[in-house]
């Protein structure tokens, strides 16, 4: 079946450091979205991206979507204690199809 | 408008017990599905919906039975309780069963199996 791999599992960062998660998927995709999770709570959806090579940003998030729609990656610029969490990315590998969630990435920041 | 409302946030259960974890929507969503989130893990969809009336299995169903009688509701049944089956359950719904629209979470219950 189709496996998203989400790299890494952990990243501890000082304050105003730079920030990247990695997703890959064994299949292409149709489409990946992007989902952020604070501590304790449930996650939240940030983006979908769904042409290849297509860049998306929200202020400081960059969000990349491979040329062969098989990987994609999110970039957080000069990190505050608000982007504290986890962010999952989810792959869809038919419009018609169940989306697959990365293991996630768990991001602390040290002010 | 609430979303998508879970209940119980947590329990606790015994070996052997069975108990429903009950999902509404008040979105109209057509799909519904169940997911388990266990630490290092992410999200593993146990069951989903495409609409009232159709259920299939995601990736981890075992243990777990689910039916959508309506489109505002998704159970899930645990028959016999195990301590594997100790995790944080989410459900989720999106508008329809194509997947390239976002999901929308509930807050989740903490469920424990002694």
């Amino acid at each position: 079946g189709q496996q998203v791999m989400q790299i890494p599992q952990y990243q501890h960062v000082q304050e105003g450091e730079d920030f990247t998660t990695y997703c890959n998927s064994s299949t292409t995709l149709s489409n990946i979205q992007w989902y952020k999770q604070r501590p304790g709570g449930h996650p939240v959806f940030l983006i979908q991206l769904v042409k290849s090579g297509e860049v998306k940003k929200q202020k400081r998030l960059t969000f990349q979507f491979g040329e062969a729609k098989k990987n994609s990656s999110l970039h957080i610029t000069a990190t505050q204690t608000t982007d504290v969490g986890t962010y999952f990315c989810a792959g869809t590998n038919t419009n018609a199809g169940k989306s697959t969630f990365g293991d996630g990435t768990t991001l602390t920041v040290k002010p | 408008n609430a979303g998508v409302t879970q209940t119980p946030k947590f329990q606790v259960l015994k070996t052997g017990q069975s108990m429903t974890l009950q999902c509404a929507q008040d979105m109209n969503h057509e799909y519904m599905s169940w997911y388990r989130q266990d630490p290092g893990m992410g999200l593993r969809l146990i069951h989903y919906s495409v609409g009232a009336g159709i259920t299939d299995q995601g990736e981890v169903p075992n243990g777990y039975n689910v039916s959508r009688s309506t489109t505002e509701d998704f159970p899930l049944r645990l028959l016999s309780a195990a301590p594997s089956q100790t995790s944080v359950y989410f459900c989720a719904s999106r508008r329809t069963g194509i997947g390239n629209q976002p999901q929308h979470f509930g807050d989740g219950t903490r469920l424990s199996i002694l």
